[in-house]
């Protein structure tokens, strides 16, 4: 059973910088890609970044090119989100999700909210 | 910029059948966008229900299915139930990595 499980999120002021992980389990971790995926508060769901199963492919939503960084570590069954530059629109609940294949989105965490506010 | 395109909102009434599209501000939905769709009450995670068109995720019942019909991707809701109201999102594979929700659907089950 898949289980992914964020953490890291919290309150940043606007161009700092905070890493995001998501820990998973019940399923080869190396094998899968994975996604971030956010919600603005009221808002629908916004693709992130995807990587692919060996972090050899990384891409991102034109929204947080440049300014975020997406990485895996498949010794430890870990994703990651560095954010950097953040801005008041980055405030959302973050979720991880992993797929088969890049174009899959299939199991989900459940969240992790990240707060951009002076 | 292409944008994906949802019904803001829809109703069933109970045990009747629901279709919700998917389609593009420019151009046809395709198998090739490996269209999939989500299942999120408020507050809650999403849930996948359907991904790469037609292919049911683990433990979703065979009410919920996908399919392509015209020139969009559609979820069909069969026998319509009081928690099926909830909000539906789908995903377009827009190629080189990218994917690209739709601003989802509030179905109302009434």
């Amino acid at each position: 059973q898949v289980q992914l499980v964020e953490s890291g999120g919290g309150v940043v002021q606007p161009g700092r910088s905070l890493r995001l992980s998501c820990a998973a389990s019940g399923f080869t971790f190396s094998s899968y890609a994975m996604h971030w995926v956010r919600q603005a508060p009221g808002k629908g769901l916004e693709w992130v970044a995807v990587i692919s199963y060996d972090g050899f492919n990384k891409y991102y939503a034109d929204s947080v090119k440049g300014r975020f960084t997406i990485s895996r570590d498949n010794s430890k069954n870990t994703l990651y989100l560095q954010m950097n530059s953040l801005r008041p629109e980055d405030t959302a609940v973050y979720y991880c999700a992993s797929g088969e294949v890049v174009t899959a989105i299939q199991g989900w965490g459940q969240g992790t909210l990240v707060t951009v506010s002076s | 910029q292409t944008v994906v395109t949802q019904e803001p909102s829809f109703s069933v009434s109970p045990g009747g059948t629901v279709t919700l599209t998917c389609g593009l501000s420019s151009g046809s939905v395709s198998t090739s966008y490996y269209p999939s769709w989500y299942q999120q009450t408020p507050g809650q995670a999403p849930r996948t229900l359907i991904y790469s068109t037609n292919t049911r995720s683990s433990g979703v019942p065979d009410r919920f299915s996908g399919s392509i019909v015209g020139n969009k991707a559609a979820l069909t809701i069969t026998g319509a139930q009081a928690d099926d109201e909830c909000d539906y999102y789908c995903v377009l594979y827009m190629g080189s990595g990218i994917s690209v929700f739709g601003g989802g659907t509030k179905l109302t089950v009434l």
